[in-house]
């Protein structure tokens, strides 16, 4: 199956720095790539939507300024948190999508547990 | 906008009991898929449904769309321990897909 890799799985950072996660579809072209957060025990939250070689477009309420999104490639979207403050700290999941017979499905990265100390 | 509701919350079942978990949407979907969640691991994705009325099998999973298509549901039969997890469905609508919350399953062996 189609594989994401998604790195780093788990970061510890200061307040006020900034984090990159990198998301890479290993096996085929994403077209369309999305960042989730995911609180303990609970659903998906979608932040935004990337296309390759498009801006991002962001879900209401979710800072664009601040998770700044980047799909330069058809293989590597990436997200950065902005000067990272200690309520930023969640799982964040990438996934990716194709087109083709396969469009529409999402096949996730494994996450990145971000700490804000 | 779009809501899809999930339930129930949470399952927990003794080891070969059935178990069924529920999704409404609030709006006509134009696909919908279900994902499952390991304990640690991340949501991996299980079937896509898109005709109305449309059921599918995966071995002890069974997997229907409803002719409105506006619901949705996964039922497992005789669960085992490897059905342990968190079931999410995901519905598509004009332009976006939305996550349910997810029903938390767990099998008491």
């Amino acid at each position: 199956g189609a594989v994401v890799s998604q790195h780093p799985s788990r970061v510890i950072c200061k307040s006020g720095t900034s984090v990159k996660i990198e998301c890479r579809s290993l096996d085929f072209q994403a077209t369309t790539m999305f960042w989730y957060r995911q609180f303990p025990k609970k659903s998906l939250m979608l932040m935004a939507t990337s296309n390759e070689g498009s801006k991002a477009t962001y879900e209401q309420g979710v800072e664009k300024d601040k998770f700044l999104i980047n799909h330069a490639s058809l293989t590597l979207s990436t997200l950065t948190v902005t000067s990272a403050h200690p309520e930023d700290s969640s799982f964040y999941i990438c996934s990716a999508s194709t087109s083709g017979l396969a469009k529409n499905i999402q096949y996730f990265g494994a996450g990145t547990r971000l700490s804000v100390l | 906008g779009q809501q899809v509701m999930q339930i129930p919350q949470y399952q927990h079942v003794q080891e070969g009991e059935d178990f069924t978990t529920y999704c409404n949407s609030s709006t006509t979907l134009s696909n919908i898929q279900w994902y499952k969640q390991r304990p640690g691991g991340h949501p991996v994705f299980l079937i896509q449904l898109v005709k109305s009325g449309e059921v599918k099998k995966q071995k002890r999973l069974t997997f229907q769309f409803g002719e409105a298509k506006k619901n949705s549901s996964l039922h497992i039969t005789a669960t085992q321990t490897t059905d342990v997890g968190t079931y999410f469905c995901a519905g598509r609508g004009n332009n976006d897909m939305r996550f349910g919350a997810g029903t938390r399953l767990t099998v008491k062996p």
